[in-house]
């Protein structure tokens, strides 16, 4: 089973910061958080992932709480096109984990 | 760099027939995952391959094999198929398959099942 929460779906206005959250209380010291996307009939993009810090790349910025129980995905400027199901996964560190588990991730429904 | 491709991307068959389907990772990966997406169950791991060894399996029944060659491409076959195994499967490429090494996703092969 996933070991995230994350909202069925969610709207964003054209242009304006898209903040998607994720909740993985059950979350151990050495799991890291993962985000992906799926833009409908593609096989899912990674976006971003984070162990404890704050991290920030070209297509989006991943703030995790200290206590590291949740998350924050930002879109900064959304567009059209950021319209996707967003997956929030947590994945252990080291070792052989080829697989991702995924959840039912968030609709994200960009708006003009 | 090219991407992971996938092929075919479209399949028909029958109940009872087998199917093979075919991934190549992008250039210098060595781990290819397969995975499953129905509606019903969303996205599920079937197995991962690492250096022509299966390292990782999900859930799924024996009718569900794969295989990697020594240049990292991998196909996997299915067997005595079922109106259930529809899907769209999809492969991933990652260049171990440890932490922090992202997975890449094809297109995926959309099988039907009739």
């Amino acid at each position: 089973d996933a070991k995230t929460t994350q909202p069925t779906s969610m709207d964003c206005a054209e242009g304006r910061a898209a903040n998607l959250p994720c909740n993985h209380s059950t979350i151990s010291g050495n799991e890291y958080v993962y985000w992906y996307r799926q833009i409908h009939s593609q096989g899912p993009q990674y976006i971003i992932h984070g162990l404890k810090n704050n991290e920030t790349n070209e297509m989006a910025s991943l703030i995790i709480t200290e206590d590291r129980k949740s998350s924050t995905l930002i879109l900064p400027h959304a567009t059209l096109r950021d319209t996707a199901v967003y997956y929030c996964i947590v994945r252990l560190y080291g070792g052989s984990q080829g697989n991702l588990i995924f959840g039912k991730g968030t609709k994200l429904s960009v708006k003009p | 760099k090219a991407g992971v491709t996938q092929t075919p991307r479209y399949l028909i068959k029958t109940r009872g027939q087998q199917v093979t389907l075919s991934c190549s990772p992008i250039s210098g990966h060595r781990s290819v995952s397969w995975y499953q997406q129905t509606p019903g169950q969303g996205l599920q791991f079937l197995f991962e391959y690492f250096s022509e060894t299966q390292r990782n399996k999900g859930n799924f029944p024996g009718r569900f094999s794969g295989r990697q060659f020594s240049n990292s491409r991998s196909e996997m076959n299915v067997s005595t198929l079922e109106l259930g195994d529809s899907a769209l499967y999809l492969c991933a490429s990652s260049l171990s398959g440890e932490f922090g090494y992202e997975q890449y996703f094809g297109p995926g092969t959309r099988l039907t099942v009739t």
